[in-house]
């Protein structure tokens, strides 16, 4: 099915260890963009790529890092994990200036 | 500062209701999304609007723009279980800009 797919679904991590949530879409889009969702504080931004090549910083990018590896891949990366990144996690596209299409989340646990 | 605030922030209704939410800002937008996630799952893009005082339907739910393209609402007749969800709004305020979301309206259909 045409998409955004992410990768893996569900995970917990221990404090301190390491991981990197896989995204890619297929359909052609110029951006993409990781958002994180938690109870009462709605979708805020982490990373996105408005074309390849390109990453910028959105509203909470500390303790992340991002790869736009091509144009369907955009990889979010947690070096050190810690309780606070407990968390869904949201990969999004979009053609510039359209409506944006999610995948289905990873739910990740900090313990 | 939530740039977008949604009303109410939770709504549990009779199959059959109708109801409205709305999303409100001080800012203006060049387009506004309006956005259904399930339980479990990413948003879904519902419908864009462009136009000042632009009025769009989607089967039961209607869409309206307000004139100064500064807030929209969401209206949903004859409610039924399967409208259960959260509601976001997403402004634009430029193509070449990220959207903003909102915090989301909870609704919950008891049939």
């Amino acid at each position: 099915n045409a998409g955004v797919t992410q990768t893996p679904k569900f995970q917990v991590l221990k404090t301190g260890q390491s991981m990197t949530l896989q995204c890619a879409q297929d359909m052609n889009h110029n951006s993409m963009y990781w958002y994180r969702q938690d109870p009462g504080m709605g979708l805020r931004l982490i990373y996105y790529s408005a074309s390849e090549g390109t990453t910028d910083k959105g509203e909470v990018p500390n303790g992340y890092n991002v790869s736009r590896l091509n144009k369907r891949e955009f990889s979010l990366r947690l070096e050190s994990a810690a309780p606070s990144q407990t968390s869904v996690y949201f990969c999004a596209s979009s053609p510039t200036g359209y409506g944006y299409t999610f995948g289905s989340g990873t739910r990740l646990t900090v313990v | 500062t939530q740039l977008l605030e949604q009303s109410p922030q939770f709504l549990s209704i009779q199959e059959g209701e109708n109801l409205t939410v709305y999303c409100n800002s001080s800012s203006v937008f060049s387009s506004l999304q309006w956005y259904r996630q399930e339980p479990g799952e990413g948003p879904v893009l519902l419908v864009t609007v462009v136009t000042g005082g632009e009025v769009k339907k989607l089967k039961r739910l209607t869409f309206q723009f307000g004139d100064a393209r500064k807030d929209s609402s969401l209206h949903i007749t004859a409610a039924q279980p399967g409208d259960t969800g959260l509601y976001l709004c997403a402004g634009l305020k430029t193509s070449y800009d990220k959207v903003i979301f909102g915090p989301g309206t909870s609704l919950s259909v008891i049939p």
